[in-house]
């Protein structure tokens, strides 16, 4: 099974900072890495696809970049309404795997 | 609208059973995968299951492969998650989701299922 390393496991930032989380996988997952937003008693919600891809109604503050083993998802002006926990999810291989998630919270 | 309704939890002990089901709306359900993901208490993620459109492969997380069953009822729009001898590490919010290209992409709001004696 692929295993997806996710850090940090918790990020504190300012109202307009831009905030990154990566995600590392045990082998090449060539690009089929999925991010998710999900707030507190909610149902994740899908961001980004494949790497970069936005989902229709993502904010363009929301971004993804990576190839290989190696991917990170960004935020760029933190809003308030971005304060949740955050999961990779590697959608290679099955069994499909998820990062443990990062917290992301207001400072 | 896609809605998936999912249903079917409660307090169970462990060793038991409990079958799970998620009706869908708003979409052709025979046409598009289906998954369980679940989620303990105040942890992350967990997937743990993949059905075909048409039944033809099911895939399995490692933690409940021969413990739990993934079906479908193409005529009734309903997913089904058979438990078998439930552990209390079982304990969590369960989700379905329909596949969009692979990913999950609609989840439902999730129901909750707890291993306890």
């Amino acid at each position: 099974d692929i295993q997806m390393t996710q850090s940090p496991p918790s990020l504190s930032a300012s109202l307009g900072d831009k905030v990154t989380i990566t995600c590392q996988a045990s082998q090449n997952i060539n690009k089929y890495i999925a991010w998710y937003q999900q707030k507190p008693g909610k149902a994740p919600r899908l961001l980004i696809r494949y790497t970069s891809t936005l989902e229709s109604g993502t904010p363009s503050r929301f971004s993804g970049s990576g190839s290989g083993r190696d991917y990170s998802f960004s935020i760029s002006n933190v809003e308030s309404e971005d304060i949740a926990s955050y999961y990779c999810l590697q959608y290679d291989n099955l069994p499909y795997t998820f990062g443990a998630g990062t917290k992301l919270e207001l400072k | 609208e896609v809605q998936l309704v999912e249903s079917g939890g409660g307090l169970v002990k462990p060793g038991s059973s409990l079958k799970l089901s998620c009706v869908a709306s708003g979409f052709t359900f025979s046409s598009y995968g289906m998954h369980w993901i679940r989620q303990a208490p105040k942890k992350g993620l967990e997937w743990i299951a993949l059905i075909y459109y048409d039944s033809s492969n099911k895939y399995y997380a490692d933690s409940v492969k021969g413990r739990f069953t993934i079906s479908r009822d193409n005529s009734k729009n309903t997913l089904y998650l058979e438990m078998n001898s439930l552990r209390s590490e079982d304990t969590a919010m369960y989700y379905c989701a329909k596949t969009s290209t692979r990913v999950p992409l609609y989840w439902g709001q999730g129901v909750m299922v707890t291993v306890s004696s």
